[in-house]
């Protein structure tokens, strides 16, 4: 089946340092992997969208510059948060698909990040 | 504006009764997806509706692309289908998905 893994589960981080987090797409191939966070106490929000040999499609309000994302393979992406702060904790979840963009998604557990 | 809109927002059910989650989209959509979170945030894809109808155990959901809604309906509710249900949309400009706000279900005794 179609699984997808996130690493870490969770992590804390200072105020004003960067973490890295990832994913992993297993029994298929991810040709699009979508970032996403929730916010405390909001629904997901969408940060960008990658698809192999495509450009990444950053969503207004998230930036590369603040949000750079790497998706060297079909079955592998990372996202660095930089230089964290209080808006940036929540729950990051990627989700990939085979199909293009129009596919259904498949979800990892999120990677849960707190800003001290 | 939100471009997906759930409801009710809240709901309390008693074991046993039957529910009707709601998702209406206010631009044009090329297919949705039904999520249960659970408790700790990482999501379970309930349904994966592009359009028409699916049903799964008790749970049935029907999608109509061109009216821009979708439903979810839960069959003789159980305690441990507790828990927030979030629609997202896919649009057919090219946009991914957008989340709706979800419905909270409380199943009590």
């Amino acid at each position: 089946g179609a699984l997808v893994y996130q690493y870490p589960r969770r992590t804390i981080c200072k105020s004003g340092t960067s973490m890295r987090m990832e994913c992993q797409a297993v029994g298929f191939q991810a040709t699009s992997v979508a970032w996403y966070r929730q916010s405390p106490q909001k629904t997901f929000e969408l940060i960008a969208l990658s698809t192999v040999n495509s450009a990444i499609k950053y969503e207004q309000n998230f930036t590369q510059e603040k949000f750079p994302i790497s998706h060297p393979n079909l079955s592998f992406s990372s996202m660095t948060v930089l230089n964290a702060y209080l808006e940036d904790r929540g729950l990051y979840l990627c989700g990939a698909s085979w199909g293009g963009i129009y596919a259904e998604q498949f979800f990892g557990p999120g990677t849960r990040l707190t800003v001290l | 504006g939100q471009q997906v809109q759930q409801s009710p927002t809240s709901l309390v059910l008693q074991e046993g009764e039957n529910a009707e989650l709601q998702c209406n989209f206010s631009t044009s959509l090329n297919s949705m997806q039904w999520f249960y979170q659970r408790p700790g945030g990482s999501l379970v894809s309930v349904f994966y509706n592009p359009s028409g109808t699916k049903q799964s155990g008790r749970l049935t959901s029907t999608t109509v692309i061109k009216e821009r809604r979708s439903s979810l309906h839960i069959s003789s509710s159980q305690i441990t289908d507790s828990g927030t249900y979030l629609c997202a949309m896919e649009r057919n400009s090219g946009t991914y998905q957008r989340f709706g706000t979800g419905t909270k279900l409380q199943v009590v005794p």
